[in-house]
């Protein structure tokens, strides 16, 4: 079974300051992992993915992820927030062979002027 | 393009009733995926359907739920003699191919009173 770990349900940052919000995730086989980003009253919108290759992976507006396989994790970056950067954050996996995509329990941004 | 379009954004029951959830999938996306987001909780998988058939139930909670995808594009989540706990938000998603990213709608928000 697999399973996805945020440690952190709520993170409050100073506006362009840096912030890690924290992914681990359990899996027996190779996997596919992403994040997704929830704007207020909005849906959930795909932020960055790792499929294969490089383990850097970066979205359009800054956040960047680096898949470790050595410590099961996906942690999100970005070296200065936003305001406009307020949202919960979703991490999660999908396994080959397992055809679902597996959510952790999110990690809600709020940035401080 | 269109993306995910789910019918109703809202929906007020009273416990016992009986309700009906629409999800239309991107034009040609195969994958059709149904979540449930409670309140401070990540989405909850609920069932998979590639093409017409439902590949994977095994997160519908228990036999009230029934999800049918007929023509292999618009889904219909059902939801017999509901409860207060099954207030929540339904999500549906889509996908071309397994392992590609989720696009997801903005959700049916039932609230069984």
């Amino acid at each position: 079974a697999q399973s996805v770990t945020q440690l952190d349900s709520q993170v409050p940052v100073f506006e362009e300051a840096p912030v890690e919000l924290r992914c681990n995730y359990s899996s027996s086989v190779s996997v596919y992992l992403f994040w997704y980003v929830q704007y207020p009253n909005q849906g959930l919108q795909l932020l960055l993915k790792y499929l294969s290759g490089s383990t850097l992976v970066e979205s359009i507006n800054g956040f960047e992820a680096e898949f470790n396989k050595s410590q099961t994790s996906f942690h999100l970056r970005k070296p200065s927030v936003h305001i406009s950067d307020t949202a919960e954050y979703f991490c999660a996996v999908f396994s080959s062979g397992n055809e679902k995509l597996t959510f952790g329990t999110g990690t809600r941004l709020t940035i401080i002027p | 393009g269109a993306g995910v379009s789910q019918t109703p954004s809202n929906k007020v029951t009273e416990k016992g009733k009986y309700v009906e959830l629409r999800c239309d999938p991107i034009s040609g996306h195969t994958a059709l995926y149904w979540y449930r987001q409670s309140l401070g909780q990540g989405p909850e998988f609920l069932i998979y359907f590639q093409g017409t058939g439902a590949a994977d139930d095994s997160g519908l909670p228990n036999d009230r739920f029934f999800a049918v995808r007929p023509e292999g594009s618009v889904s219909t989540l059902k939801i017999q003699r509901t409860e207060r706990g099954d207030s929540a938000v339904y999500l549906c998603a889509s996908s071309s191919t397994g392992g590609s990213p989720l696009h997801f709608g903005n959700g049916t928000r039932l609230t069984v009173t």
